[in-house]
């Protein structure tokens, strides 16, 4: 079956470490996107990435980093700058940058909580 | 900025009942596409209804249907014959050619249907 994969279901933090958030797709889809939920925030985006080797930082990419060195694959590693980073991570991506009216297909989401 | 806005954060409807969840949005482009997600308690997100701005015929899913209204910038939906796999978040979003093709998400409303 095609779709997105993220692992791990949950994640736990300690303060001062990088953790990294995996995100896979076996859609052939050029496109992908991190996005941050927080509880009365909606959606906001963190990365996203057109095509292999490039990619542009979202609203909110202070504390976090990426990198996309194959076309299935967009992790994302949460940093230690990252001042406060509990929340519901989601990961999607589309199937060409061009596509407008192509929806976003997600991953299930990764939880991390800091301890 | 393109900014998206669910002005009603919770919402309740009974069992077979009709719901409208609302939605506007900001912008200054002239061609862009409109998404209406849906994300269950297993936090999976879920297409629901797509509209591409410049179609006049507000798209229809089944029971789901919008009322798109360009010059006041309102994207609604609308749930028939309401059931109880309703209940979940519901997001609005919103996608342009001059935006980057990301993704613009609303804050969520919270649909309670009750049995």
């Amino acid at each position: 079956d095609g779709g997105i994969t993220q692992s791990p279901k949950y994640l736990f933090r300690k303060e001062g470490q990088n953790v990294t958030l995996s995100c896979e797709q076996n859609l052939n889809h050029d496109a992908m996107y991190w996005y941050r939920q927080d509880p009365g925030q909606g959606l906001r985006l963190i990365y996203y990435s057109q095509i292999v080797n490039d990619f542009q930082k979202g609203d909110i990419a202070e504390g976090y980093s990426v990198s996309r060195e194959k076309k299935e694959s967009f992790p994302l590693t949460v940093t230690s700058a990252q001042k406060n980073p509990t929340a519901f991570y989601l990961c999607a991506s589309t199937p060409s940058p061009g596509g407008l009216l192509e929806t976003q297909y997600f991953g299930p989401g990764t939880r991390l909580l800091v301890l | 900025a393109q900014t998206v806005t669910q002005s009603q954060p919770e919402m309740s409807v009974q069992e077979a009942e009709t719901v409208t969840l609302s939605c506007t949005y900001d912008t200054s482009e002239n061609n862009y596409y409109l998404f209406w997600y849906k994300q269950p308690p297993s936090r999976q997100m879920i297409l629901v209804i797509r509209q591409e701005a410049y179609k006049q015929q507000n798209a229809t899913e089944n029971r789901f249907s919008v009322n798109f209204q360009k010059a006041a910038k309102s994207f609604s939906l609308k749930i028939s014959d309401s059931q109880l796999g309703d209940t979940a978040m519901y997001f609005c979003a919103f996608r342009a050619p001059l935006t980057g093709n990301q993704f613009y998400f609303g804050t969520g409303t919270s649909l309670t249907v009750i049995p």
